[in-house]
């Protein structure tokens, strides 16, 4: 079993470029979640999704976008990056919401320049 | 805003010694977790412990919870190279979504 599994593991872009960060996990679970996380300040919550269908902000949402394609993958879309959202981004999922452990990918590193 | 803060910030032992860090919660929780994060990887749960529960064991990691102190303590015994690590507190509340700690940084010297 790969677990949770994220692309790309790092990636550069210019002030204003697009991108999109995969997620996608093997388990059958049913809520995923995306956080960033910066020196400091611990992991912070993006956006989450409680089950298929479903997608919900988190603490800091702004500059972000989600899809929760189907059960198993969930994306992150920085639609105008900036250099504020360098950071180290992790995608983890739960057998549901709020109950049980986290089962995080091993992160996307990613530089705004 | 984070729920959860650990403290210390770092700390470095020596191999076989102990280690003890804290986490301390400002609202009511369902249940508290910790995770391990490697250098460079992603976290790994460690211990889940309830809001019922004061004391949970697993291995080498002994985890107390003070719900009336609104704070949690996770004890390494017998630390070895491999426990250098972040550790992190997460707690869920209300809306049961967890909430992380800045983590304490441990460096465990051979």
């Amino acid at each position: 079993n790969a677990g949770v599994t994220q692309t790309p593991k790092f990636q550069v872009l210019k002030t204003g470029q697009s991108m999109t960060l995969q997620c996608a996990q093997d388990m059958n679970h049913n809520s995923m979640y995306w956080y960033r996380q910066d020196p400091g300040m611990g992991l912070r919550l993006i956006y989450y999704s409680a089950s298929e269908g479903t997608t919900d902000k988190g603490e800091v949402p702004n500059g972000y976008n989600v899809s929760r394609l189907n059960k198993r993958e969930f994306s992150l879309r920085l639609e105008s990056a900036a250099p504020s959202q360098t950071s180290v981004y992790f995608c983890a999922s739960s057998e549901f919401l709020g109950l049980g452990e986290l089962f995080f990918g091993e992160g996307s590193r990613l530089t705004v320049l | 805003s984070q729920q959860g803060e650990e403290d210390p910030q770092a700390l470095s032992i020596q191999e076989g010694e102990n280690a003890t860090m804290n986490c301390s919660y400002k609202t009511s929780i369902n249940n508290l977790q910790w995770y391990r994060q490697n250098s460079g990887r992603g976290l790994v749960h460690l211990i889940l412990i309830r809001s019922n529960e004061r004391e949970k064991h697993s291995g080498r990691l002994r985890v107390t919870l003070d719900t009336s102190k609104k704070s949690s303590s996770l004890l390494i015994t017998a630390s070895r190279a491999a426990d250098t690590a972040s550790y992190f507190c997460a707690t869920d509340f209300n809306d049961y979504k967890l909430s992380f700690g800045a983590g304490t940084t441990v460096t465990v010297r051979a």
